[in-house]
C-alpha cells in the first residue's frame, strides 16, 4: 500500500484567514484527488490532477500536484464556515483502481 | 438512482452474528468499491468489483470478510462471525469505469459490533 500522509492533521481557523493543507507520499502517483466529508456524509470529490505540476483553481480552492507527482497541496484563500470539514487526498496508481486515501485534515472554521 | 445507496444506515449486531451490508450503485456504473472508514480517518479499500467479476480483494482483513455482485450491479458485503474490531463506517463507492477516475460514495452503514 502506497502511504498518503496529510499535514497538518487538525487546523482550526478564523473566518476570513487562508490555510494551506499538505498530502505527501514517497511513490509516484498517476492521479491525485481532494475529497472534502462532511460529518455523516460520504467523501464528495473536489478535484483530480494527473500532470506533474499541474495547478487547478476551484473559486477560493487552489490544487497543486508536485512535478515528481509524489506530493499535492490544498491551499484554501479567505477562509468560510462553510468550508468546515475533513479534507482527504487520495491517490491512484497506474496498475489500480482502487483509492489510497491518506487520514485526512480535520478543518474548522469559526465565525 | 441519482446517488449510491446503502443499507441499512445503521447496524447494531451481536458479537459473532453474521451482517450483510447492501449497497447500490449509481444506475449504469460498471465499477463498484468497497471501503472501511475509521472515525476521522480516510476510508480504507476493502474490495472492487468491474461489472460482476470481483478484480481485487486484497484489502479484506482476513477469510471472515466476503463481497458479491452477482449481477453486476446491487453488491453485498457480509461479514460471518462478526467481532468488536469489525465496528466501523462501511463505504461503497461507484464509477462510471474501471479507472481511479471519480468515484461517487455513498452515505455509509454504520456497524457497531457489542
Amino acid at each position: 500500500t502506497q502511504l498518503l500522509e496529510q499535514s497538518p492533521q487538525f487546523l482550526s481557523i478564523q473566518e476570513g484567514e487562508n490555510l494551506t493543507v499538505y498530502c505527501n507520499s514517497s511513490s509516484v502517483f498517476s492521479s491525485l484527488q481532494w475529497y472534502r466529508q462532511e460529518p455523516g456524509e460520504g467523501p464528495v470529490l473536489l478535484v483530480t490532477v494527473v500532470t506533474g505540476g499541474e495547478v487547478k483553481k476551484l473559486k477560493r480552492l487552489t490544487f497543486q500536484f508536485g512535478d515528481a507527482r509524489k506530493d499535492s497541496s490544498l491551499h484554501i484563500t479567505a477562509a468560510q464556515t462553510g468550508d468546515t470539514g475533513l479534507y482527504l487526498c487520495a491517490g491512484g496508481t497506474d496498475s489500480g483502481y482502487a483509492l489510497n486515501f491518506g487520514k485526512g485534515t480535520s478543518l474548522l472554521v469559526t465565525p | 438512482g441519482a446517488g449510491v445507496s446503502q443499507s441499512p444506515r445503521y447496524k447494531v449486531t451481536k458479537r459473532g452474528q453474521d451482517v450483510a451490508l447492501r449497497c447500490d450503485p449509481i444506475s449504469g456504473h460498471v465499477s463498484l468499491y468497497w471501503y472501511r472508514q475509521a472515525l476521522g480517518q480516510g476510508p480504507e479499500f476493502l474490495t472492487y468489483f468491474n461489472y460482476e467479476a470481483q478484480q481485487d480483494k486484497s484489502g479484506l482483513p482476513n477469510d471472515r470478510f466476503s463481497a458479491e455482485r452477482p449481477e453486476g450491479s446491487i453488491s453485498t458485503l457480509t461479514i460471518q462471525r462478526t467481532e468488536q474490531r469489525d465496528s466501523a463506517m462501511y463505504r461503497c463507492a461507484s464509477s462510471s469505469s474501471g479507472g481511479v477516475l471519480t468515484q461517487y460514495f455513498g452515505p455509509g452503514t454504520r456497524l457497531l459490533v457489542l
